[in-house]
C-alpha cells in the first residue's frame, strides 16, 4: 500500500519568515495530494490540494509542489503569522478515494 | 464548519463497555470515511463506507464495526473497550467536492477509564 513520509516532525520559524514541509510517497499511482492543518483538540482543515497534472498551486500565501518524478510535493507557507501554528499534515490518494496522511509537522512561529 | 457534524462530542466510559459514535456527512456526500487519532499521532484510517456499503478497511480493530444507513449517516461502533482506545475519533465524507476531497467533522473524544 500508499506510505507517506513527512519532515521535518517539527519546525520553528520567526514571524515573517517561510516555513516548508516536504513530503514522499511510494505509490506511483496516486494523483491527489491534499494538506490539512490541525490546531490543538480540532478537526483537521483542507488548505490546499494539487492534483498530478499540476506543478504547483498557490492560494495567497501558500503554495504547493509536486514533483512526479521524485515522488515528492512539499507545502511553502510564506510570511508567516502566529496563527500557522499548527500540524500540518500531507496526504495521498492512488485513486480509491482513501487517503494516506504523513505523521504530520508541528509549526510554532514565533512572534 | 465542514458541514460534518459528529455526536457526541466527548465520551467517558469504562473498560470492556461499549460505544457508538455518530457522523452525519456533508449535503450529497456518499462516502463517509472513519480515523483514529491518538495523543502525539497521525489520522489512522479505519475504514470507509460510500452509499451504503463498505467500500474499505484500513487498521480497524476486530472489536470495531462500523456501518452507513440509507439516509447516508454512519455509526461507528467499538466494543470491550480498552484503556488504550481512548483517542480522537473522526469522520470526513466526501463526494460532491470530489471523490478524494474529504472534509472532518470536528471529532469524538474518547476517554476509556
Amino acid at each position: 500500500g500508499e506510505n507517506v513520509e513527512q519532515h521535518p516532525s517539527t519546525l520553528s520559524v520567526q514571524e515573517g519568515d517561510s516555513a516548508v514541509i516536504k513530503c514522499t510517497y511510494s505509490d506511483s499511482a496516486s494523483n491527489y495530494f491534499p494538506w490539512y492543518k490541525q490546531e490543538l483538540g480540532k478537526r483537521p482543515q483542507l488548505i490546499i490540494d494539487i492534483r498530478s497534472n499540476v506543478g504547483e498551486k498557490k492560494d495567497q500565501r501558500i503554495a504547493v509542489t509536486l514533483n512526479k518524478t521524485a515522488k515528492h510535493f512539499s507545502l511553502h507557507i510564506t510570511e508567516t503569522q502566529p496563527e500557522d501554528s499548527a500540524v500540518y499534515f500531507c496526504a495521498a490518494s492512488a485513486g480509491s478515494y482513501q487517503l494516506t496522511f504523513g505523521k504530520g509537522t508541528k509549526l510554532s512561529v514565533i512572534p | 464548519d465542514s458541514g460534518v457534524t459528529q455526536t457526541p462530542k466527548h465520551l467517558i466510559t469504562a473498560t470492556g463497555q461499549r460505544v457508538t459514535l455518530r457522523c452525519s456527512p456533508r449535503s450529497g456526500d456518499l462516502s463517509v470515511y472513519w480515523y483514529q487519532q491518538s495523543l502525539d499521532q497521525g489520522l489512522q484510517f479505519l475504514i470507509q463506507y460510500y452509499n451504503g456499503e463498505e467500500r474499505a478497511k484500513g487498521n480497524i480493530l476486530e472489536r470495531f464495526s462500523a456501518q452507513q444507513f440509507p439516509d447516508l449517516h454512519s455509526e461507528l461502533n467499538l466494543s470491550s473497550l480498552e484503556l488504550g482506545d481512548s483517542a480522537l475519533y473522526f469522520c470526513a465524507s466526501s463526494g460532491a467536492g470530489g471523490p478524494e476531497t474529504q472534509y472532518f467533522g470536528p471529532g469524538t473524544r474518547l476517554l476509556v477509564l
